[in-house]
C-alpha cells in the first residue's frame, strides 16, 4: 500500500533553534517528493520537490534530503524563525500507472519567542 | 496561493442542503483538482480535471460534484448525499495533469461547516 508517514507529528523549538522534520514513504514506483509548507487556514506552498537523482535541495532556510534506497525524506530548518510556525506536508508523487500524489499526515511546527 | 482564488473563505449550511464551491485560476493551467482536508489525514482527492468539459473520480468521489466548463473554472458542489462534509477544501492547479515534476498551486482553500 502507498503510504507517506511523517515525524513527529507535533514540534515545539524556540526561536532561532534548528530542527529537522522525517518523512518515511512506501510509495512505488516513485516518482518524486516534494515538502510543502502550510500556514493554519491557507493553503499549501511549495518549499522544495525532487526526484530520485537527487539527495539534497536548499530553499533559503529549508533544506530537503532523499535517500531514495532506504526510502526517507528529512526536512531540516536551520535559525528558526516565528513565522516558520506552519503544518509541513511531505507529498510523494507515484509514477507509472498510479501517477498520483500520496500526502503524508504533516508535522505541525511551533517557534516560540 | 498564486493566481488561485477560492470562495468564500468561510460556509456555513444546514444539513440537506447542497452548496457550491468556486475555484478560479489565472495561471493558464490545464488540469485542477479538488482536495479535502481533515484534522490528523492527508489531503484526499476528490475530483480532478485534465482539460475543458473532462474531470475525472479521484479517491473520495462519493456525494460530490463538479464541471469545467471553462479552463480557468473548477466549482466544487457538495451534496446532500456527503454524510460528513464539514472539512476544509483546497483547490489546486498544474500545467499538466502528467506525473513529471509539474508543481501543484494550492488555493486559500475553503473551510465549509454543515450543522
Amino acid at each position: 500500500k502507498n503510504q507517506v508517514e511523517q515525524s513527529p507529528q507535533s514540534l515545539i523549538i524556540l526561536e532561532g533553534k534548528n530542527c529537522t522534520l522525517q518523512c518515511n514513504y512506501t510509495v512505488s514506483p516513485f516518482s518524486n517528493l516534494r515538502w510543502y509548507k502550510q500556514d493554519t487556514g491557507r493553503g499549501p506552498v511549495s518549499l522544495t520537490i525532487m526526484t530520485f537523482s537527487e539527495n539534497t535541495k536548499s530553499n533559503g532556510r529549508y533544506t530537503a534530503t532523499l535517500d531514495a534506497d532506504t526510502k526517507q525524506s528529512s526536512l531540516h530548518i536551520t535559525a528558526s524563525q516565528l513565522s516558520d510556525s506552519a503544518s509541513y506536508i511531505c507529498v510523494v508523487r507515484a509514477g507509472g500507472a498510479t501517477n498520483k500524489l500520496i500526502f503524508g499526515t504533516g508535522t505541525l511546527l511551533a517557534v516560540q519567542p | 496561493d498564486g493566481g488561485i482564488t477560492q470562495s468564500p473563505k468561510y460556509l456555513f449550511r444546514k444539513e440537506g442542503q447542497n452548496v457550491t464551491l468556486s475555484c478560479e485560476q489565472n495561471l493558464n493551467h490545464d488540469a485542477m483538482y479538488w482536495y479535502r482536508q481533515d484534522p490528523g489525514q492527508g489531503l484526499r482527492l476528490i475530483y480532478y480535471s485534465q482539460i475543458v468539459n473532462d474531470f475525472q473520480k479521484g479517491d473520495i468521489a462519493e456525494g460530490y460534484s463538479v464541471s469545467r466548463e471553462k479552463k480557468e473554472s473548477f466549482p466544487l458542489t457538495v451534496t446532500s448525499a456527503q454524510k460528513n462534509p464539514t472539512a476544509f477544501y483546497l483547490c489546486a492547479s498544474s500545467p499538466r495533469l502528467a506525473g513529471t515534476a509539474y508543481e501543484q498551486y494550492f488555493g486559500p482553500g475553503t473551510r465549509l461547516t454543515v450543522t
